[in-house]
């Protein structure tokens, strides 16, 4: 069974940093791109940016709104992916879902097959 | 803002028809994906690339596209069909991902 699990939410100050985690289990970690996905409260969603699996290069791209500010990585040794967020924003409130990026994703299609339960940052003085 | 179009809101009649659209000038080049979220809880991906459903989804659910416009369809639609829809897919660009800004559907 996949599952997704984030961690590393909570509250923290304007200006301030924050790592989100989430490990993965019930599929080869490593063959897959992952994305990160957020929202706000009240709001829909909005992709915050993904990163290939080291076959394709293990690179990243990102959202205009967090690029600069937000950096992806992963550890497919531990079958992690980590959000690093700097210079975090009140509009960065919001719910963070790790997401994997479904097979073929990336061609014609771009999709998300399974989302964990999500994890909380909110971004207040 | 969304390159991503969806209505705000549409009803449907317990049992009927219903189709939810999501325009873009992305979307003639790529597929739309699908997802169903229901209060407090994650997404759940429901159809995906020309007409794909995962495991799991009810044959109820389709989808399908023409030009600009990609729509997914639940015939006879059922009181747990009620939620939040989103489309997505990826950008005029082709290097960035988008999603539409989500359609509350409500059967009565």
């Amino acid at each position: 069974e996949v599952q997704l699990v984030e961690s590393g939410g909570g509250l923290v100050q304007p200006g301030r940093s924050l790592r989100l985690s989430c490990t993965a289990s019930g599929f080869t970690f490593g063959d897959y791109a992952m994305s990160w996905v957020r929202q706000a409260p009240g709001k829909g969603l909005e992709w915050v940016g993904f990163i290939r699996s080291k076959a394709y290069g293990g690179t990243t791209e990102y959202a205009a709104s967090v690029k600069g500010r937000f950096t992806i990585s992963r550890d497919d040794s531990k079958s992690i992916a980590y959000l690093q967020m700097n210079s975090l924003k009140t509009e960065d409130t919001a719910v963070y879902y790790c997401t994997r990026d479904g097979p073929g994703s990336g061609y014609e299609v771009w999709y998300f097959d399974y989302w964990g339960q999500g994890t909380l940052v909110t971004v207040s003085s | 803002s969304s390159e991503l179009t969806q209505d705000p809101a549409v009803s449907v009649a317990l049992g009927q028809t219903v189709r939810i659209t999501c325009q873009g000038d992305s979307l003639r080049s790529y597929y739309a994906s699908w997802y169903q979220q229901k209060p407090g809880q994650a997404p759940v991906l429901v159809i995906y690339g020309k007409n794909n459903r995962p495991s799991g989804i009810p044959d109820r659910f389709s989808g399908s596209s023409s030009g600009n416009t990609a729509s997914l369809t639940i015939t006879g639609a059922q009181a747990e069909d009620e939620a939040d829809y989103y489309c997505n897919s990826r950008d005029s660009s082709g290097n960035l991902v988008v999603f539409g800004g989500g359609t509350k559907l409500t059967v009565l």
